[in-house]
């Protein structure tokens, strides 16, 4: 079946390190997209890009990096910068564009101990 | 830049209750409109969407929505819950127009339904 791949689920950190959640997709989709939920807040872009080797910030993306070397594949680097990064991080896919909707990962869920 | 509101944040429903959910956006323009449901521990699935045509569109599991242009509404409904409806809802919106346009989600609602 088709469809999006966090892992892992559940993550622990330390202060201090920086740490890679994974998103990987079979969709054939264009776009994909990084949002962080955080309880009444809603979800905020992080980064998203539309095609291979391009990408672009969100509204939070202080803190994050991100690549996309291919088409399937589009990691979330959260570094030491980031002040608050205990969250649950979602990634997501469309086609062209985002008009049409999302589909989402399940979800990885991050905390700094 | 658009926005979305959702006023009620926490509520809660007995079985068999109606349901609606508010969302309110704003922008001048065209846009696509979206519910997207969050049930506990799964990810957000995509429970109706509006691009054109009929304002009520009809969504998975019995929920519908009503596109009203003059109020900048989507509101949710459901005739009678279950408490399988039990989740976190989220209105979200995109304007339709050429280019990339990003989608701004609301804050969301979480639906509490009590046996």
């Amino acid at each position: 079946d088709g469809g999006i791949t966090q892992s892992p689920k559940y993550l622990f950190r330390k202060e201090g390190q920086n740490v890679t959640l994974s998103c990987e997709q079979n969709l054939n989709h264009d776009a994909m997209y990084w949002y962080r939920q955080d309880p009444g807040q809603g979800l905020r872009l992080i980064y998203y890009s539309q095609i291979v080797n391009d990408f672009q910030k969100g509204d939070i993306a202080e803190g994050y990096s991100v690549s996309r070397e291919k088409k399937e594949s589009f990691p979330l680097t959260v570094t030491s910068a980031q002040k608050n990064p205990t969250a649950f991080y979602l990634c997501a896919s469309s086609l062209e564009g985002s008009r049409y909707g999302y589909t989402f990962g399940s979800g990885t869920r991050l905390t700094v101990v | 830049a658009q926005s979305v509101s959702q006023h009620n944040h926490h509520v809660i429903l007995s079985e068999a209750a109606s349901l609606e959910l508010g969302c309110n956006y704003s922008y001048g323009g065209t846009v696509n409109l979206f519910w997207y449901v969050q049930y506990p521990g799964q990810h957000l699935q995509l429970l109706l969407k509006y691009f054109s045509g009929d304002p009520l569109v009809k969504g998975i599991k019995g929920f519908e929505a009503e596109f009203i242009k003059s109020k900048f509404s989507f509101n949710l409904r459901k005739p009678s819950v279950q408490w399988s409806d039990t989740a976190e809802y989220f209105c979200a919106v995109i304007p339709f127009s050429g280019g990339y346009q990003k989608v701004t989600f609301g804050t969301g609602t979480k639906l509490q339904v009590i046996p």
